[in-house]
């Protein structure tokens, strides 16, 4: 009974970089969320995905960062070109059902360090 | 405040005593989730209540919901070292956003 599972769990880039975080949600879910925590901050919501839909980006950065949850396979968070204050945890959750209705369960988060 | 803030933003008790946190959030929910967070781990969901509850239990942790007033209590029992964390609330923010909006937490101490 796998929960969420993120990797990679800790990721260095230089600026400039592309940044790849990956989550599987668990089983049986197919409703996934990212958000991003700085030090000593709450999680923020980033984007709301279903399989192969983007449904609510309202907290994405309008550039550089993407997201993605295909048919087959891990959702995918996207950072192009990183920058230092891309320095962040990158936690990511799935429900069963929409989340307004469902618990939302998280997976251990991606720590991405930009030098 | 911004929706789902929680007070105090650190507690720091003796092992054995009750913890008690609170929390505040400015739009109508549907339900509103406590989380728990180690240092450097992911959120541990703890309970979710939903707006038509006004108290729920798990083992020693106890929620209530206040819809009038727009807050929401953890209550820790009998608190033991292992509850050291940071505790969310999660709500949504309303408008129709999928995304939970959480505070800074409140980061709890239990002194051995």
């Amino acid at each position: 009974n796998a929960g969420v599972m993120q990797n990679p769990r800790h990721l260095v880039r230089r600026r400039g970089q592309e940044a790849r975080l990956r989550c599987s949600p668990m089983k049986g879910h197919s409703h996934v969320y990212w958000y991003r925590q700085l030090p000593e901050e709450g999680l923020k919501f980033m984007v709301y995905l279903q399989k192969e839909n983007i449904i609510d980006e309202s907290g994405m950065p309008k550039e550089r960062f993407s997201a993605e949850f295909p048919k087959e396979g891990p959702s995918i968070l996207r950072i192009q070109q990183v920058v230092r204050g891309d320095s962040a945890a990158y936690f990511c959750a799935s429900s069963l059902d929409r989340g307004h209705y469902n618990e939302q369960f998280f997976g251990p988060g991606t720590r991405l360090t930009v030098l | 405040s911004q929706q789902g803030e929680e007070d105090p933003q650190a507690l720091s008790i003796q092992e054995g005593e009750n913890a008690t946190m609170n929390c505040s959030y400015k739009t109508s929910i549907n339900n509103l989730q406590w989380y728990r967070q180690n240092s450097g781990r992911g959120l541990v969901h703890l309970i979710l209540i939903r707006s038509n509850e006004r108290e729920k239990h798990s083992g020693r942790l106890r929620v209530t919901l206040d819809t009038s007033k727009k807050s929401s209590s953890l209550l820790i029992t009998a608190s033991r070292a292992a509850d050291t964390a940071s505790y969310f609330c999660g709500s949504y923010s309303g408008g129709g956003a999928d995304g939970l909006t959480f505070g800074k937490g409140t980061h709890l101490i239990i002194q051995p």
